[in-house]
């Protein structure tokens, strides 16, 4: 249990578009998903938190105007990369808390799934 | 600033010895601490959590986890090459309800 689904997993877009991922979660409802960035070689970086039914968090230095949230239903959240430019070629990752229960032992830890990613490659 | 620091290694390991592994954090307020592994261009998978002192073992991985030393580590007994991968260390910042990952230490098991 606790899939996340991500799509697409690769991406390749002209400098000035707009590009847009979905992060679903499959057998579990999802009030929280989170968004993060890899750079090559470099650790994950949040970028913002998905809240369902209410605007997104954005973590400090990220535009908000640039990558767009929308958490429209408890299974799907989207991330979109408007006006993309070469320097925001990088790995997306979307990440949904897993439920007590199908985290396989009950605790309050707050264990992540993440989505296989997406690799934005804007030309 | 919330932080969690590991060696980016990379960390060579002979095929069956064991991987250690180690990390520390700086928010004393953390209570819950993950393992993640992450193969080149592939999403980091869940390997561990600990949220209580002292070992927790699961197969080949135990992890260990001191909260009076901030230190938490994962040993990997019988390495294999499927091993090599990086590792995660990431702590709970209880208080915004995410998690904050470390570098990541490069890990390579050689046959």
């Amino acid at each position: 249990g606790a899939v996340v689904s991500q799509h697409p997993s690769r991406v390749i877009c002209k400098s000035g578009t707009s590009v847009k991922i979905e992060c679903r979660s499959l057998d579990f409802q999802a009030t929280t998903m989170f968004w993060y960035r890899q750079f090559p070689k470099q650790s994950l970086m949040l970028m913002a938190t998905s809240n369902e039914g209410s605007k997104a968090t954005y973590e400090q230095g990220v535009e908000k105007d640039k990558f767009l949230i929308n958490h429209a239903s408890l299974t799907l959240s989207t991330l979109t990369v408007t006006s993309a430019h070469p320097e925001d070629s990088s790995f997306y990752i979307c990440s949904a808390r897993v439920p007590l229960g199908l985290a396989g032992e009950s605790s309050g830890a707050n264990v992540l799934t993440f989505g296989a990613g997406s690799r934005l490659t804007v030309l | 600033q919330k932080e969690v620091e590991q060696n980016s290694g990379p960390l060579s390991v002979p095929e069956g010895a064991i991987a250690s592994l180690n990390c520390t954090y700086s928010d004393r307020g953390s209570q819950s601490f993950f393992w993640y592994r992450q193969y080149s261009g592939k999403s980091p998978e869940l390997i561990m959590f600990i949220y209580s002192n002292g070992d927790k073992e699961d197969g080949r991985f135990t992890a260990q986890l001191n909260k009076a030393s901030q230190y938490v580590s994962l040993l990997i007994r019988d390495s294999q090459p499927s091993d090599s991968a990086t590792y995660l260390c990431a702590a709970e910042d209880g208080g915004a309800q995410k998690l904050v990952f470390g570098q990541g230490t490069r890990l390579t098991i050689n046959p």
